[in-house]
């Protein structure tokens, strides 16, 4: 079992503000940063988010990253149908010595 | 473009042996780390292993500690995965991905699927 936690659905009507939480530890979000990963249906995942709160190049500026403490969070501003999808959060663990990836979160446009 | 192929996947029996390969291409792959995911049927994502550019330093999860091999040739632009001593748990997609140094993974292969069922 992961030691880094996510809600496991997330839900909004299109154009609503949805935030997706990862709850880590002092030894992985709490001292290193935080990525976050989009899942379509049936495809491999591509990075949101890296380095806590940037956008690679071509991810639409409604996606957000933050994070504090050991906690981190991703804003989806302005759903859209488009978004529903599995969204991990992942950082390196320095315990482990490995990354870790958050549990997952399933986001769906109603 | 930035591309991961990976290859290798495939029905094996438990106790068995698989070796996984990725092909690089697009970019300098010697000055990138990489690692493999691994993500079983309906199931999370799963970091499998790490190399860094030059191959000094690996790491690899609990899961598969002392079963898998990561290795690389950059002569080649290739990344491979052997995997021994396989168990029914060890069943998933696997990805091949550039690693950004502690910071983030991209781009992520096709993924290729490994069974492992007698």
């Amino acid at each position: 079992q992961s030691v880094v936690t996510q809600s496991p659905s997330a839900s909004g009507t299109p154009g609503q503000r949805v935030t997706i939480s990862c709850s880590g530890s002092s030894s992985n979000i709490g001292s290193n940063t935080v990525s976050w990963y989009q899942q379509l249906p049936g495809t491999a995942p591509t990075l949101l988010i890296y380095s806590d709160n940037h956008r690679p190049s071509g991810v639409p500026d409604r996606f957000s990253g933050s994070k504090s403490g050991t906690s981190a969070s991703l804003a989806i501003n302005g759903l859209q149908s488009e978004d529903e999808a599995e969204y991990y959060c992942a950082a390196w663990d320095d315990s482990l010595n490995g990354y870790v990836f958050g549990t997952g979160t399933k986001v769906t446009a109603l | 473009e930035v591309q991961l192929v990976e290859s290798g996947g495939g029905l094996v029996q438990p106790g068995g042996s698989r070796r996984l390969s990725c092909a690089a291409s697009g970019f300098t792959f010697g000055t990138y780390s990489m690692s493999w995911v691994r993500q079983a049927p309906g199931k999370g994502l799963e970091w499998v292993s790490y190399i860094s550019a030059r191959a000094t330093t690996i790491f690899y999860a609990d899961s598969v500690k002392g079963r898998f091999t990561i290795s690389r040739d950059n002569a080649k632009n290739s990344l491979d995965l052997q995997m021994n001593s396989l168990r029914a748990e060890d069943t998933a997609v696997y990805y091949c991905v550039r690693d950004g140094g502690n910071d983030w993974f991209d781009p992520w292969g096709q993924g290729t699927l490994v069974t492992v069922s007698s």
